[in-house]
């Protein structure tokens, strides 16, 4: 399995601000993607990160709030841009391994907090 | 569209009882994954299973079960002689290889608390 890990683990943020978050995959990847989790809520793909071409976003979530890089196979960042408190969520980062198709693992997340 | 439901939103039980939680999911596909996830209180996301749709084998592993019935779209899990440390909240999940890659479609979870 894949071991991911993400940065910050969790911060806390000023309204109007942006935060990048990056995530890191111990070997190469097909596929990654972000999830946000609200407070008590499910997860909610955000959008899939595709390594060298822009981000495929899912219905409600649009570049300019998210912007998403992927410069090669174990690495993507996702920004959160101009916060406001509705942005409070758990962001997560996930991947599918080369050899396990459709056997997604997901990173420790980043907990973050507008105020 | 694809969708996950587990209607269960919270469940308490008191350790060793066993319990099972209930997911039915909806899909246009042939072709789909299922997925649990545990996500304890320090909120990581921790795999359990992944089920292909063409195999409807139950499986067992140690406490865990779970049980596949295409006939009725349901993927139940359950946790035999629940322990405390069970306690998170549980996703089941569903991919539609298909038609949306690995993207997966969460349920929205059911809370499981094991009382000593």
């Amino acid at each position: 399995s894949a071991v991911i890990s993400q940065k910050p683990s969790r911060d806390i943020c000023q309204r109007g601000t942006s935060l990048t978050i990056q995530c890191q995959v111990d070997s190469q990847v097909t596929m990654m993607f972000w999830y946000r989790q609200q407070p008590g809520q499910s997860l909610t793909l955000i959008a899939t990160a595709n390594q060298g071409s822009e981000a495929t976003y899912e219905s409600g979530f649009v570049i300019d709030k998210f912007p998403i890089s992927r410069p090669n196979l174990t690495f993507s960042t996702l920004t959160v841009s101009n916060m406001s408190p509705e942005d409070s969520s758990i962001y997560l980062c996930s991947a599918v391994g080369s050899r396990s198709y459709n056997e997604q693992f997901f990173g420790p997340g980043t907990r973050l907090t507008v105020l | 569209a694809q969708k996950v439901t587990q209607a269960q939103t919270e469940i308490s039980v008191v350790e060793k009882e066993d319990v099972t939680l209930d997911c039915v999911y909806e899909t246009r596909d042939t072709t789909y994954y299922l997925f649990w996830y545990k996500q304890p209180p320090s909120g990581e996301l921790v795999f359990l299973i992944r089920r292909n749709s063409f195999d409807e084998q139950n499986e067992i592993s140690g406490r865990y079960s779970w049980n596949f019935q295409k006939s009725t779209s349901s993927f139940n899990f359950t946790i035999t002689a629940s322990q405390v440390v069970d306690s998170a909240v549980y996703f089941c999940a569903l991919s539609e290889r298909e038609t949306s890659g690995s993207r997966l479609t969460f349920g929205e979870g059911t809370q499981l608390t094991v009382n000593p």
